[in-house]
C-alpha cells in the first residue's frame, strides 16, 4: 500500500514569512497527526485529527500554527507569521484506529527558518 | 500529560554485540509502549510494541520487556548489525487516547 506522502521535503524560509506544509494519509486511516521533530528531540504532537474533526490541540501554538483536515482525507498546516524557534522537521502520521494505535509516518517536512 | 525519559542518547556498539536501550514513563494508566525506528532523512518506523499485559516480547534480535511496577520498559537488539544504526525511539500511551509520548531518542551506531 502506498505510504503517507508529504511535501515540499525541505523548505527555507525568513522569519515572519509564512508557510504551509501538506499531508496525504494512507487510504482508509481515519486518524492523522502532525509531529513537529526538533534536532535532536523525539516528536512531539501538535495536533490529532480523528476523520475531519479535531481531538486534540492542545500542544498547538495557536497564535502562529493552524492547520485543517478537509473532507476527512488530507491536510495542510500552517506556520505564519514564523519564527527561528520554528525549524524543525515536521512529520505527518496517520493510524488506522481500527487495529490499535499503530503509526505511518511521512518523510517530513524540513523547515529551516533564517 | 505522560512524560517518557530515554537513555542513553547515544550508543555506539561493536557488529555482532548487543544494544540495550531503556525508557521509564510517568503515567502509571500507560498500556501501550511501542519503539520505533528512524533511519535518516525518513520518517520513523514502528519495529516492534508491547502491551502491559505481558512482560516481554520478541521479533528475531529484538526483544523489548516490561516492568510495571517500575513504571520502566527496555529494547534489546542482539547481534547488532550494521543496518541496525539509526535513531531509536520509545513511546508511551493510555487506554483509548490513540495518541504517543515520545522519548527523546537513542542514536545507536554500529562499529564495523
Amino acid at each position: 500500500e502506498a505510504g503517507v506522502a508529504q511535501s515540499p521535503r525541505y523548505k527555507i524560509i525568513e522569519k515572519r514569512q509564512s508557510v504551509a506544509f501538506w499531508c496525504n494519509p494512507i487510504s482508509g486511516h481515519a486518524t492523522l497527526y502532525w509531529y513537529q521533530q526538533i534536532l535532536g528531540q523525539g516528536p512531539k504532537l501538535l495536533i490529532q485529527f480523528q476523520n475531519n474533526g479535531v481531538v486534540d490541540d492542545s500542544q498547538l501554538p495557536k497564535d502562529r500554527f493552524s492547520a485543517e483536515r478537509l473532507k476527512g482525507v488530507d491536510s495542510t498546516l500552517k506556520i505564519q507569521p514564523a519564527k527561528l524557534e520554528d525549524s524543525a522537521v515536521y512529520l505527518c502520521a496517520s493510524s488506522l484506529e481500527t487495529k490499535g494505535i499503530t503509526l505511518f509516518f511521512g518523510q517530513g517536512t524540513r523547515l529551516t527558518v533564517v | 500529560g505522560e512524560n517518557v525519559e530515554q537513555h542513553p542518547s547515544t550508543l555506539s556498539v561493536q557488529e555482532g554485540d548487543s544494544a540495550v536501550i531503556k525508557c521509564t514513563y510517568s503515567d502509571s494508566a500507560s498500556n501501550y509502549f511501542p519503539w520505533y525506528k528512524q533511519e535518516l532523512g525518513k520518517g520513523p518506523q514502528l519495529i516492534i510494541d508491547i502491551r502491559s499485559n505481558v512482560g516481554e516480547k520478541k521479533d528475531q534480535r529484538i526483544a523489548v520487556t516490561l516492568n510495571k511496577t517500575a513504571k520502566h520498559f527496555s529494547l534489546h537488539i542482539t547481534e547488532t548489525q550494521p543496518e541496525d544504526s539509526a535513531v531509536y525511539f520509545c513511546a508511551a500511551s493510555r487506554p483509548n487516547d490513540y495518541k504517543l509520548s515520545f522519548g527523546a531518542g537513542t542514536t545507536v551506531t554500529v562499529r564495523a
